[in-house]
């Protein structure tokens, strides 16, 4: 059973326009959230992250939104760049397991020109 | 600064034989994760390391599966007797505080 779950396995938006990437998940024990890139052949690159004590963490175009009442986090960027299409996951860890990350299948964003 | 470093970074083997996987951490991290990916899918966890110890290892598949870090730095992921199925990305992360966790490129295992 998908613990984290990515519902969309791929978006596709045109460059200067907002993407919205969207990650569920079950376990309530989740304290940490992560989206990492993906290029191919590459290892996943680590963009941001944000404490389930908080709901918004910005990072210049990266801005993550945790809504905890519905087990819900969504990553926005914005503008969109061509060099911004790859393969997102979102990823989930828990203080009491290790910090083992827990990974969504991933959704493959297009920023076209 | 480096980041974390993975060789080789591609390995064929036929069914049976044994392979070394390593990863070079990023210097001053104490923790090490190991992970699977197989084609189409998100990683999966395979171990844990703090320094020298495996505090965890509740991923690893079968006990074909062995990994070690002897000195608290550079880590070896070993796989005996491989089948098709071992087949994957096998990808090595390192942590100074365990939350946010820096990959490496991975090496991709092919099994004939």
């Amino acid at each position: 059973d998908q613990q984290v779950k990515q519902n969309s396995p791929s978006l596709s938006v045109q460059e200067g326009r907002i993407s919205i990437l969207n990650c569920d998940y079950t376990n309530s024990m989740f304290d940490y959230f992560l989206w990492y890139k993906k290029y191919p052949a590459e290892g996943p690159t680590f963009l941001i992250s944000i404490s389930s004590i908080k709901d918004k963490n910005e990072d210049g175009r990266f801005t993550v939104f945790l809504n905890k009442s519905a087990k819900h986090l969504s990553l926005h960027i914005v503008p969109s760049q061509p060099g911004d299409s790859a393969v997102y996951f979102c990823a989930a860890s828990a203080a009491g397991n290790n910090r083992k990350l827990i990974w969504g299948l991933g959704t493959s964003l297009a920023v076209n020109p | 600064g480096a980041g974390v470093s993975q060789s080789p970074r591609y390995k064929v083997a036929k069914r049976g034989q044994d392979v070394a996987l390593r990863c070079d951490p990023i210097s001053g991290h104490v923790s090490l994760f190991w992970y699977q990916q197989a084609l189409g899918q998100g990683p999966e966890f395979l171990t844990y390391f703090q320094n020298e110890a495996q505090l965890d290892k509740s991923g690893l598949p079968s006990d074909r599966f062995f990994a070690e870090r002897p000195e608290g730095s550079v880590s070896t992921l070993k796989i005996q007797r491989t089948q098709q199925e071992d087949s994957a990305v096998y990808l090595c992360a390192s942590s100074y505080d365990r939350i946010e966790q820096f990959f490496g490129p991975g090496t991709r295992l092919t099994v004939l």
